[in-house]
């Protein structure tokens, strides 16, 4: 399976843009892009997901890199409940399993 | 909008017992898994489940576990002889059928071995 890298941790002000980084240079041309998240005491929560073009939902947006080999996770104005950890994952098509890393801490300060 | 649940939301049982979790997936979804989370360490994949048989699993799920989607709603992971190590949350998630659609997972249900 492809592997993802994503820093340890962020740290972002509230109200402010957040740019969270994902290298996954081993990504093959089945392998979707897909970013979860999970709030202290939750479950993971599906954030956006694409394979080629960027992506805007109401949560975030994804930038893909040109050779996919990276991501970023953008979240557009920080909101203190957005702490939480961001796991970027690559998927097969039709419904394989996630496998989760150490993902990204990001705290939010107000 | 729709969610998937779990109940219980926490169960302590004795090592060696039997336990069932339950979840309940969102209605028009057809693909079925389960994780585990140990404290303080990463979400770990369990299984997959679609049209009615295991699709995919890990080497954690071992002949302990099963699973079973017994009625129309109902999706259900046992662990027949429960040992310490089992202690964890577990996630139920659900997803559509297609290409590669997001999944939902639920809140969980915390498992205390003792």
């Amino acid at each position: 399976d492809a592997k993802t890298t994503q820093p340890n941790s962020m740290e972002s002000n509230e109200e402010e843009p957040v740019h969270l980084p994902c290298n996954h240079s081993t990504i093959s041309g089945t392998d979707y892009i897909h970013w979860y998240r999970q709030l202290p005491s939750q479950g993971p929560e599906y954030v956006i997901h694409g394979l080629t073009s960027n992506v805007n939902n109401r949560m975030a947006s994804l930038a893909i890199a040109e050779d996919r080999k990276s991501s970023t996770l953008i979240l557009h104005r920080a909101t203190l409940r957005d702490a939480a950890v961001y796991y970027c994952i690559l998927r097969k098509t039709n419904a394989g399993k996630s496998t989760f890393g150490d993902g990204t801490t990001l705290t939010v300060k107000p | 909008e729709p969610e998937v649940t779990q109940t219980p939301s926490h169960q302590v049982t004795q090592m060696g017992q039997e336990v069932i979790l339950r979840c309940v997936p969102i209605s028009n979804h057809l693909y079925f898994y389960w994780y585990r989370q140990i404290l303080g360490q990463k979400v770990e994949f369990l299984v997959s489940f679609y049209n009615n048989e295991i699709s995919e699993k890990s080497e954690i799920f071992d002949d302990q576990f099963s699973v079973e989607r017994p009625d129309g709603s109902n999706f259900t992971l046992k662990i027949r002889s429960t040992k310490l190590e089992d202690s964890a949350m577990y996630f139920c998630a659900s997803g559509k059928t297609g290409v590669s659609y997001e999944q939902y997972f639920g809140p969980g249900t915390r498992l205390t071995v003792t």
